[in-house]
């Protein structure tokens, strides 16, 4: 699966929109995007994924460059609870593919 | 939709003995389920992938004789870390994936374990 890099940590304020980007410039024709984040001791939750279209669904919107080698996760209008650790991971779709996870970008949103 | 179970918690364990981590699909049927390990201000890092009624794959550097995983049913898979000492301690967590081609995996809240 295609390494990605994001920045290690980034702010943001309360009822701004959060845009995280992330690198994936050698990903393949058949690997998507996933995104997911971690919140202070819990398991990761799903956010969002794509392969070449735009994503929206109620939690955030996924833009993928043309090109696809790199993405940005955006966060519309930040809360406090959206504090969290986000992580942009690529693999293939077909089966039951494991998730390498990298470090994230620990965001946080400030009151 | 797609809730994954994780029980328990939490566990404190004195060293020596054995603890065995559940993890359950409620609303989905999971051909495939994760174990990650996550240790304090570290990311997840994979331990083994099982396949219902199979045996695990477990990565590299992981004991498989001291992870035991049994994936019986579609939706539960368990950890059993035997004979657990103070360096087991850790945040263990599982994912559960529907067999459906790109569809994501879905996390439990994870296990913190902690050997005296």
């Amino acid at each position: 699966d295609a390494k990605t890099t994001q920045p290690p940590s980034m702010d943001c304020a309360e009822g701004r929109a959060a845009n995280l980007p992330c690198n994936h410039s050698t990903i393949s024709g058949n690997e998507y995007v996933y995104w997911y984040r971690q919140i202070h001791s819990q398991g990761p939750q799903y956010i969002i994924h794509g392969l070449k279209n735009n994503e929206t669904n109620e939690m955030a919107s996924l833009i993928i460059t043309e090109d696809r080698k790199s993405s940005t996760l955006i966060l519309p209008h930040a809360t406090l609870r959206d504090t969290a650790v986000y992580y942009c991971i690529v693999r293939v779709a077909r089966g039951a593919q494991k998730l390498v996870f990298g470090q994230g970008t620990r965001l946080t949103i400030n009151p | 939709g797609a809730v994954v179970s994780q029980h328990p918690s939490w566990v404190i364990c004195k060293s020596g003995t054995s603890v065995k981590i559940e993890c359950r699909s409620l609303d989905f049927q999971a051909t495939t389920m994760f174990w990650y390990r996550q240790f304090p201000k570290q990311s997840l890092m994979l331990m083994a992938t099982s396949n219902e009624g199979s045996k695990a794959t477990y990565e590299q550097g992981v004991e498989k004789d001291k992870f035991l995983i049994n994936h019986a049913s579609l939706t539960l898979s368990t950890l059993t870390v035997t004979s657990a000492h103070p360096e087991d301690s850790s945040f263990y967590i599982c994912s559960a994936y529907q067999g459906l081609g790109y569809q994501p995996q879905h996390f439990g809240d994870g296990t913190r374990l902690s050997i005296l």
